[in-house]
Formats: C-alpha cells, sequence, structure tokens
C-alpha cells in the first residue's frame, strides 16, 4: 500500500525549532518529489516547501524561506522538514503529500497525502 | 489572498449536477495541469483529480476541465458524501512555488 506516514509535531514556544518527518511506503522513493502543506485553525490550505526526488531542487513559500529547511533520505525513504525561529502563525496540520512528478517544475498534482502532524507554537 | 480564485461556496440537492470553477493566470493555470482536493470536517485532503484524470477509486461522477486560465470540477449526480472543500492548486512558474485556491465548500441540500 502507497503510504505517507507524518511525526515529529507537538508543542514548541515561539523562536524554538522542530523537525518533522514524512515516512514513505510501497513505491520507488525517488521517482517522486516531495511536499509539505500546511493548514492553520480554520483557514485553507497552504503550500510551504517541495523538494525533487534526488534531493536537488528545493523550494519554498515567502512566508517559511530562510527559516525552514527541506531534505529528504532517499535510504531510509524519508522527507524531512527542519522548522527554525517558528512563530505563532506557523501553528497548523502540517501534510506531507506525494507530487506525480519527480520535479516539483513539471506541475504534476499531488496524489498521495499523509494524515498529517499538528505544531502549535504558544 | 490565494493565487488562485475559487468560489467560497456550492450547494445542491442529491443528483443535482455542480461545478467548481478554479481562476489563475498564464503564469500558472494557463501552463499546468491542475489538481482537485477534497477535505471533509478537516480531515486529510484527498486528491479527486489531477490534470483532468480520475485517480483510481474515484466515482466517475467527478469530472475534469480546463480553458485558459479556469479551470473546473464537475460532480454529476450530487451524493452527500460529496459534502467537502475543495481545493484546487497548480505550480507557478514565475513565482517558483505551488499556489493554492481558497477553497470551495459543497453543501448537499
Amino acid at each position: 500500500e502507497v503510504q505517507l506516514v507524518e511525526s515529529g509535531g507537538g508543542l514548541v514556544q515561539p523562536g524554538g525549532s522542530l523537525r518533522l518527518s514524512c515516512a514513505a511506503s510501497g513505491f520507488t522513493f525517488s521517482n517522486n518529489a516531495i511536499n509539505w502543506v500546511r493548514q492553520a485553525p480554520g483557514k485553507g490550505l497552504e503550500w510551504v516547501s517541495g523538494i525533487s526526488g534526488s534531493g536537488g531542487s528545493t523550494y519554498y513559500a515567502d512566508s517559511v524561506k530562510g527559516r525552514f529547511t527541506i531534505s529528504r533520505d532517499n535510504s531510509k525513504n524519508t522527507v524531512y522538514l527542519e522548522m527554525n525561529s517558528l512563530r505563532a502563525e506557523d501553528t497548523a496540520v502540517y501534510y506531507c503529500a506525494r507530487d506525480r512528478g519527480v520535479i516539483l517544475t513539471l506541475g504534476n498534482a499531488f496524489d498521495i497525502w499523509g494524515q498529517g502532524t499538528v505544531v502549535s507554537v504558544s | 489572498q490565494s493565487a488562485l480564485t475559487q468560489e467560497a461556496s456550492v450547494s445542491g440537492t442529491v443528483g443535482q449536477k455542480v461545478t467548481l470553477s478554479c481562476t489563475g493566470n498564464s503564469n500558472n493555470i494557463g501552463s499546468y495541469g491542475v489538481g482537485w482536493y477534497q477535505q471533509i470536517s478537516h480531515g486529510a485532503p484527498k486528491t479527486v483529480m489531477f490534470e483532468n484524470s480520475l485517480p483510481s477509486g474515484i466515482p466517475d461522477r467527478f469530472s475534469g476541465s480546463k480553458s485558459g486560465t479556469t479551470a473546473s470540477l464537475t460532480i454529476s449526480g450530487l451524493q452527500p458524501e460529496d459534502e467537502a472543500v475543495y481545493y484546487c492548486s497548480t505550480w507557478d512558474y514565475s513565482l517558483s512555488v505551488r499556489v493554492f485556491g481558497g477553497g470551495t465548500k459543497v453543501t448537499v441540500l
């Protein structure tokens, strides 16, 4: 079964750090780009970051650029989101989502989503 | 304000056809396919359409289309289980980011 499972969320003080993980199974991991998407309480979906299948290309939303770092370990089938200098407005459910393409700039849609992990900054 | 514009809400009765729209520009929808994502009661999103193709397991009452810089998702034969918020999304090459619409809440009357 193709699956993405997020972990690493929790409660953190403003200015603190967290590392989220997205563990994949059921497919050839390096064949797909992976994205992080978040949803603040009562708000819509917001794309946060994405990484190509090889890990060689990364992209960020302006709201997190310089504070968040995305990376992947294809030997462990896992994508990470290192979040530093956290702010109250980073409070959200964070989802990882599989891109149908190997690189983000192909503009393919997402096809698989994880269940999400909750980050609270307070 | 979202880069892609969607109706805030759409409603219909069981069996009715409803169409959701998603409007962008030449840098995003005009250049790439669009994904549509269903979110029921703030659960995890689920993909119901990608590049006008149905994912496995999604009923064929869902269909997608695109004309210029506007994409559409049509639900033909609305069912109670279709009540959800639907988001559209695509890549924007001028901004080098993925953009989402604000979401359309579909209510089944």
